[in-house]
């Protein structure tokens, strides 16, 4: 299986200061054929399902602030928020898609 | 808009099947891989496991003797039996839409709101 590992477990940022979360896998997810990430980032706030921000590692889903980005290839990702606002208050997971089982993160809760 | 919705019993006994349903609407359910995926409380996502079209499924492995998925296509229904469970099975449980690209079995792009499991007698 590939081991998903997210650091740090948990963080506090002040309101409009940069939040970064790191997410390293235990193998490669970047398929060579295709060149694609094959990770993507949730956000999770209680009482609601996952929210997909990205995919194939920098592909931001509709809907999303451009507050936030992803970036990162191979073994090593990164989430940013450039400027946090409240409502970004939430546990946030990295998934790779690259094997099954597929695996996440043990998550990040990120707190103001 | 696609939404799933998951359904069944909050409360399961030790050693009995927990049964869980996803209803799909806004879309068909037929040729889209849907997945099963949970998380115990204090603790992060563990994918179940995932199905297709009732032709193809793949389990994480390590639930894989216990799991058993199956779909209705004619009710956009997809349903999850999970056998011999114990209180480390009680957790909040999902269901899930893989995008598909290009062939590529990808990440989950709508989910249900989930449902809590609790196993105790």
């Amino acid at each position: 299986d590939i081991v998903m590992t997210q650091s740090p477990d948990s963080l506090a940022v002040s309101l409009g200061e940069r939040a970064t979360i790191n997410c390293k896998s235990s193998q490669s997810v970047l398929f060579r054929s295709n060149s694609l990430n094959y990770l993507a980032w949730y956000q999770h706030k209680p009482g609601q399902p996952p929210k997909l921000l990205f995919f194939w590692a920098s592909t931001r889903e509709s809907g999303v602030p451009d507050r936030f980005s992803g970036s990162g290839s191979g073994t090593e990702f990164t989430l940013t928020i450039s400027s946090l606002q409240a409502e970004d208050v939430a546990v946030y997971y990295c998934h790779q898609y690259y094997n099954a089982p597929f695996t996440f993160g043990q998550g990040t809760r990120l707190e103001i | 808009q696609v939404q799933l919705q998951e359904s069944g019993p909050g409360l399961v006994k030790p050693s009995e099947t927990l049964s869980l349903t996803c209803t799909v609407s806004g879309g068909s359910i037929k040729d889209f891989y849907w997945s099963w995926l949970r998380r115990p409380a204090g603790k992060g996502l563990e994918w179940i496991g995932r199905m297709y079209n009732n032709q193809t499924t793949f389990y994480n492995p390590s639930l894989k003797s216990r799991v058993a998925m199956s779909v209705d296509m004619s009710k956009n229904h997809f349903f999850l039996k999970l056998s011999s469970v114990t209180a480390a099975d009680t957790a909040i449980y999902y269901c899930a839409r893989h995008y598909r690209f290009r062939g590529i079995i990808a990440h989950f792009d709508h989910w249900g709101r989930g449902t809590l499991v609790a196993v105790s007698s």
